[in-house]
């Protein structure tokens, strides 16, 4: 298995441009979530889905990111327009629903943004 | 949600076991408790989770305190590769999939 795949690894851009951040999901997960990660908060949960179908939106800073998933193979996380403070990791994971292992979340390798 | 404290950082000698606690005073009866670590510029990854009994996988084992108001996670031998972030989290049956990382305790692994 591939794992969760991310892309890009690395986006730099400027300030008031739109970023789209990119996950597949492994295959069969039902679950999908998306995190940000900086040295001064961690690691945050934004928004995360259920067989494609948006389940808790309310880690997502505010109206200028949006996070979308078309199928269960693919989901991008937008923001729009980007601003320095959002120079972070964004990390996306998924899940499967298998007993006690369904809690049990496979996390991509990340995508480092950086807004100049 | 209920929270947890853990030591910011430890250090183990390769080889020897590594105990590192978490206190959740504050957990419910439907909490499940949850380990992840995160090793250097990658994504965390789940090392095991547990409700009210002691657990064991390939990776770890978990001893759960009898009133549940801390865990401890058991590397049995420390790599070098274990070096990495710990988190413990506290994850309520309400909640969903809803993992809240805290700061997590840092591990370093000296040779």
């Amino acid at each position: 298995d591939a794992g969760v795949i991310q892309s890009p690894r690395h986006e730099v851009t400027e300030m008031g441009q739109e970023v789209t951040l990119r996950c597949k999901p492994i295959s069969g997960h039902d679950y999908l979530f998306w995190y940000r990660q900086t040295m001064m908060r961690g690691l945050e949960l934004l928004i995360y889905f259920n067989n494609n179908v948006p389940i808790d939106d309310s880690g997502m800073p505010e109206d200028r990111f949006s996070a979308k998933m078309p199928n269960a193979s693919f989901s991008t996380l937008k923001i729009q327009p980007s601003e320095p403070r959002d120079s972070a990791v964004y990390f996306c994971a998924s899940s499967f629903t298998q007993g006690l292992l369904a809690y049990e979340q496979y996390f991509g390798p990340g995508t480092r943004l950086t807004v100049t | 949600d209920a929270k947890t404290t853990q030591p910011n950082s430890m250090e183990s000698n390769e080889e020897e076991p590594v105990h590192l606690p978490c206190n959740h005073s504050t957990i419910s009866g439907t909490d499940y408790i949850h380990w992840y670590r995160q090793l250097p510029s990658q994504g965390p990854e789940y090392v095991i989770h547990g409700l009210t009994s002691n657990v064991n996988n390939r990776m770890a084992s978990l001893a759960i305190a009898e009133d549940r108001k801390s865990s401890t996670l058991i590397l049995h031998r420390a790599t070098l590769r274990d070096a990495a972030v710990y988190y413990c989290i506290l994850r309520a049956i309400a909640g969903g999939r809803k993992l809240i990382f805290g700061q997590g305790t840092e591990l370093s692994v000296k040779p």
